[in-house]
């Protein structure tokens, strides 16, 4: 079975652009959670998605968003970039009534200059 | 707010030595997770605690889970090279199926020959 992939695995940007990061879950999981991970803050929860609605929302700004489509892929958002918005961009998949078994994908390097 | 605190952040052992990496939280929770990272790469699920007393091993490593004392344990014995990596704990704060893991900072283990 494939794992949770991520793409594009490396992205440079410019303050005040947007940038789209697009995470396939593995066959079958419904829910798809994002974290960016920071030297700083560590890892912090952005958002879960399952069936298409956001069931969780972790604290950050409006400028952060996401969407999930009915195939279960997802994608998220940053609009308006600002420096602080480098991080490694981590998404998680499950498989619904299954605690605890949470896969990680790859992850996305942003780095906004 | 829930917190997760790992200690110690950093950790240098010698290889063949034992030593404990501790993870404390401040609410109630019967889910633990350990994921191990290595530099770059992704995290790496190693251990699921689901309930009080819980006790798993895999190798050289050992986890644990204290309910009430909202403490585990990630035991390492005999290190050996290849354990290098920074290890994670994370909490499961999930409610009614939305997902969320809450981090603990990470403890850099660095294991020498």
């Amino acid at each position: 079975k494939a794992g949770v992939t991520q793409t594009p695995r490396y992205l440079i940007k410019t303050r005040g652009q947007q940038v789209t990061l697009s995470c396939s879950p593995i066959s079958g999981h419904r829910s798809v959670s994002w974290y960016q991970q920071t030297p700083g803050q560590g890892l912090q929860f952005l958002f879960e998605y399952f069936s298409e609605t956001q069931r969780n929302k972790g604290n950050f700004p409006g400028r952060f968003s996401g969407r999930q489509f009915s195939n279960s892929r997802s994608e998220m958002n940053v609009s308006t970039l600002e420096l602080g918005d480098s991080a490694l961009y981590l998404c998680a998949s499950s498989a619904w009534g299954v605690v605890g078994e949470q896969y990680f994908g790859p992850g996305t390097r942003l780095t906004v200059t | 707010e829930l917190k997760v605190e790992q200690n110690p952040l950093f950790l240098s052992m010698q290889e063949g030595k034992n030593y404990t990496i501790y993870c404390n939280y401040s609410t109630t929770s019967d889910r633990l997770y350990w994921y191990r990272q290595d530099p770059g790469k992704s995290l790496e699920s190693l251990f699921v605690l689901l309930s009080n007393g819980a006790v798993k091993q895999e190798g050289r490593l050992m986890a644990s889970l204290d309910t009430k004392a909202r403490l585990s344990t990630l035991h390492i014995t005999a290190a050996v090279h290849d354990l290098s990596a920074t290890y994670f704990c994370a909490v499961d704060i999930s409610h009614q199926g939305a997902q969320k893991l809450v981090f603990g900072q990470g403890t850099r283990l660095t294991i020498n020959p």
